[in-house]
């Protein structure tokens, strides 16, 4: 069983739309890492975060550490959101992290 | 501010050969990690430098090393290359473990 399962693998969304992807863990951690992957393969750090919530622009990340679940939320969905999105758990030890990933899912938005 | 620079962008291999790839950090950033990507099995750890020591390996074998240097730049050495070793090799910073990650663009490797 992969210690990082996300949801849905693929999302087509209409433009506009409010977006959720879900990440389930099953270890303890000190924080989750969002992660947004364009065709071309650059990665680009989304949010990091150990409790509540965060947001930047349109993009609004949660977290419930007891309920080891975080979810990534779009507002008003746009074409240019279209990516893969990962969620990434470190797995500490030895004061050093081991970034475990999720599968991603895969978000179109059609215009 | 530059970002993490990773050279070259695309390499082709043969079999057998070893290949080195290069990593440069943002400045100030003395954590540096390497992840393998492939569509089989997705994004996987490779190994965490900081400060020049090794502080985690991945699950791979002792065909994959590499090393930090003083000034934070790191390398990555893939010995005896087999055709399952063709992926797209990403390396990050970070100043620390309270901060995210910044990646390069990767290394796009070919085995053939």
């Amino acid at each position: 069983k992969n210690e990082v399962e996300q949801s849905p693998q693929n999302l087509t969304a209409q433009e506009g739309e409010f977006i959720t992807i879900n990440c389930s863990y099953s270890v303890g951690i000190s924080a989750l890492h969002w992660l947004q992957q364009h065709p071309g393969g650059g990665i680009v750090s989304l949010f990091m975060l150990s409790s509540g919530k965060k947001k930047h622009g349109r993009l609004i990340a949660t977290i419930n550490i007891q309920e080891k679940h975080s979810s990534l939320h779009i507002t008003a969905s746009h074409p240019r959101d279209s990516a893969v999105y990962i969620c990434a758990v470190p797995l500490s030890g030895a004061g050093s992290y081991q970034l475990t990933f999720g599968k991603g899912t895969k978000l179109s938005v059609i215009p | 501010k530059a970002g993490v620079t990773q050279t070259p962008r695309y390499l082709i291999k043969t079999r057998g050969q070893q290949v080195t790839l290069s990593c440069s950090p943002i400045s100030g950033h003395r954590s540096v990690s390497w992840y393998q990507q492939t569509p089989g099995q997705g994004l996987q750890f490779l190994f965490e430098y900081f400060s020049e020591t090794q502080r985690n390996k991945g699950n791979f074998p002792g065909r994959f090393s590499g090393r930090q240097f003083s000034n934070s730049r790191s390398e990555m050495n893939v010995s005896t290359l087999e055709l399952g070793d063709s992926a797209l090799y990403l390396c990050a910073s970070r100043q620390g473990p309270d901060y995210g990650y910044t990646f390069g663009s990767g290394t796009r490797l070919t085995v053939v």
